[in-house]
């Protein structure tokens, strides 16, 4: 069974506009730790947020937030005013350490940000 | 500059030679990481070290075989491959045996095209 799941594959922007990017996971834990990582087309894959499963509270950085919502079971990742830096793919994943302590990936988005 | 370097970035390989990849990392991280991406497919996760230890070995063809000689590196030796093969190969490490959930460094890849 998938654990996490992107369901947009690619998504296209113009520039300033904002990109939600959704992720929903599946876990029995009642701790995990979920993550963004982005790929930019130089390959590596970046870490951008970790959450615990017992936070909840929302966060920003810069341009970038995310919205943790535990009854939903996802957590979604929101790009403002979008530049085309922000171009590239976004993986969402799920870690479970008290399970096998590996990362679930989703399949990833594929953001691209029109000039 | 990442934790995790791999070499090399590019490499270009007939299907009858032998090369090998290399991951190195030094955040005193005790578990590494072999993924395949091809061009529109999710991460696949090829194989996994922990404390030099393979632990998982998920299908794998024979003609990728994995060496960790130590903790901080680990390689992946490639011999009759085919073009199918031909893909962005990243490394990862983490600490592992340990709930915490810190997630993975990844290296920028080696992207390898089978001709």
């Amino acid at each position: 069974a998938q654990k996490v799941t992107q369901a947009q594959t690619e998504i296209s922007v113009v520039e300033k506009e904002d990109v939600t990017l959704d992720c929903v996971y599946e876990t029995r834990d009642t701790t995990y730790y979920l993550f963004w990582y982005k790929q930019p087309p130089s390959g590596e894959l970046v870490f951008l947020i970790r959450r615990n499963s017992f936070d909840e509270q929302n966060e920003i950085s810069g341009r970038y937030s995310w919205n943790f919502q535990k009854s939903t079971s996802s957590f979604n990742f929101t790009i403002t005013a979008s530049q085309v830096v922000d171009s590239a793919v976004y993986f969402c994943a799920l870690s479970e350490p008290y399970g096998n302590n590996r990362l679930a990936f989703g399949k990833g988005n594929q953001v691209v940000v029109i000039p | 500059e990442t934790g995790v370097t791999q070499t090399p970035r590019h490499l270009v390989m007939g299907m009858t030679n032998k090369k090998s990849l290399k991951c190195e990392q030094h955040l005193g991280h005790n578990a590494m990481y072999w993924y395949k991406q091809s061009a529109k497919k999710p991460l696949e996760l090829m194989f996994v070290y922990s404390l030099e230890e393979r632990v998982e070995n998920n299908s794998v063809p024979s003609r990728f075989s994995p060496e960790c000689p130590n903790s901080s590196h680990l390689f992946l030796h490639l011999h009759t491959l085919q073009p199918e093969d031909s893909a962005l190969y990243l490394c990862a490490s983490s600490q592992d045996r340990q709930p915490g959930g810190y997630g993975y460094t990844f290296g920028s890849g080696t992207r390898l095209t089978v001709v």
